[in-house]
């Protein structure tokens, strides 16, 4: 069954860093998007992604992130200058009904 | 009101016994309607989408209500397996992209 990949499934960064987390999604599918979910709250839009260019954006989704697909493959979520209330799993998923990747847990410290 | 509300429970229910979420949402122009469950720490996995017409899935069956505007979810004969948080997903109405999680329901099956 295709799956939707990610990777790391962990990563501890210093505040004020840059991080990047990366996806591979279902290679067929056309819309993906960037969650994240805040240990023990709710799953929260960050962003979708189509042809290649943002659709839509939250308000969570400000300066501090932003997303690409480098390479037609990959779809990756850049958090600049990282602050420890960024720490939560990040999810990437692909299609409109959002097959998730297992996750990367993020941890500023 | 929140745009997407539910019980977050826990429900603790015997093995076998039948279960029944709700949720409610604020927008009415929402078209899209799913339920998600998610094991603790893992990533939410799509359990079905919810038509107007309501929709069956084995031990699942899920209702749409639009004129009150919530959305249900029964499980008959619960397995220790169903326990979970079940998560009510809804879009955003003026979006087509934008899905608007609940907070969940937790599940408990006890044997």
């Amino acid at each position: 069954e295709p799956e939707v990949t990610q990777t790391p499934s962990h990563q501890v960064t210093q505040m004020g860093q840059e991080v990047i987390l990366r996806c591979v999604p279902i290679s067929n599918h056309l819309y993906f998007y960037w969650y994240r979910q805040i240990l023990g709250q709710k799953v929260e839009f960050l962003v979708s992604f189509y042809n290649n260019e943002i659709s839509e954006k939250s308000e969570i989704f400000d300066d501090q992130f932003s997303v690409e697909r480098p390479d037609g493959s990959n779809f990756t979520l850049k958090i600049r200058s990282t602050k420890l209330e960024d720490s939560a799993m990040y999810f990437c998923a692909s299609s409109e009904e959002a097959f998730f990747g297992q996750g990367t847990r993020l941890t500023v410290v | 009101r929140k745009e997407v509300e539910q019980d977050p429970g826990p429900f603790n229910v015997p093995e076998g016994a039948t279960v029944a979420f709700n949720c409610t949402y604020s927008n009415s122009a929402s078209q899209s309607f799913f339920w998600y469950r998610q094991d603790c720490r893992k990533e939410p996995k799509l359990l079905m989408s919810v038509y107007s017409s309501g929709n069956e899935d084995g031990r699942f069956t899920a209702q749409l209500n639009r004129a009150s505007q919530y959305i249900s979810l029964l499980i008959r004969d619960s397995k220790l397996s169903d326990s979970a948080t079940y998560l009510c997903v809804v879009n955003k109405g003026d979006s087509n992209y934008q899905l608007i999680w609940g907070a969940g329901t937790k599940l408990i099956i006890k044997p």
